[in-house]
């Protein structure tokens, strides 16, 4: 069975800085996909960041990218230039290739402080 | 175009009785599944729904069962409600089987006394 590592349940960063959220999984397959997602108090999970592991390149859109160390099964998250509304829990996620399910991580709360 | 739409967002009930959550996926999409979040056990997998049929099932007792309709809208059921049942239950949408963005909604906070 798969699983989704995230060490570190709190983080804070000021605004305009940048953060880097930890995520690590185990798997024995060898195409999957990871993702980040970001929950607000709305509690609506968004989808932040997608990584095709066949991938070798590092996925981004806009102020966030990851970083994807398949051979260590790492998956870390770097938002640029922190704003307030990314203040929310951040959950990393793994697809095995196929119909499956998503695997979560426990979550990390990230505040943005003004 | 309208996103996923849970209803209630909000449930209280008591220890024994059962509920319903219903869940309307993205227009054009017709896979759904369906999520348990709780402080202690984080986001864990309920089933899948694709076509009208079960796809995948998590590891939840059978009182858990759920449906798809043709319009492709979802229901899920939970009979003899125990206190342990109390959570979000997050409800999300895929165009099809094999494609790996989901899209969920806001979901349904349910609270067992």
């Amino acid at each position: 069975a798969q699983t989704v590592t995230q060490s570190q349940p709190e983080m804070s960063v000021q605004e305009a800085e940048t953060v880097t959220l930890s995520c690590t999984y185990d798997t024995s397959e060898s195409n999957y996909y990871l993702f980040w997602y970001k929950q607000p108090p709305s509690r609506q999970m968004i989808l932040v960041i997608r990584q095709e592991a066949y991938k070798q390149q590092n996925a981004t859109e806009n102020r966030f990218s990851v970083n994807f160390q398949k051979a260590a099964k790492s998956f870390s998250l770097k938002i640029s230039d922190s704003q307030l509304g990314d203040t929310a829990m951040y959950f990393c996620a793994f697809m095995k290739q196929g119909n499956t399910p998503l695997v979560f991580g426990k979550g990390t709360r990230l505040s943005v402080i003004a | 175009k309208a996103g996923v739409t849970q209803t209630p967002r909000y449930l209280i009930k008591t220890r024994g009785q059962q509920v319903t959550l219903s869940c309307s996926p993205i227009s054009g999409h017709r896979s759904v599944s369906w999520y348990q979040q709780t402080p202690g056990q984080g986001l864990q997998f309920l089933f899948e729904y694709f076509s009208e049929t079960q796809r995948n099932k998590g590891n939840f007792p059978g009182r858990f069962s759920g449906r798809q309709f043709s319009n492709s809208r979802s229901e899920m059921n939970v009979s003899t409600l125990e206190l342990g049942d109390s959570a979000l239950y997050l409800c999300a949408s895929r165009v099809s089987e094999g494609y790996t963005e989901a899209f969920f909604g806001q979901g349904t906070r349910l609270t067992v006394v």
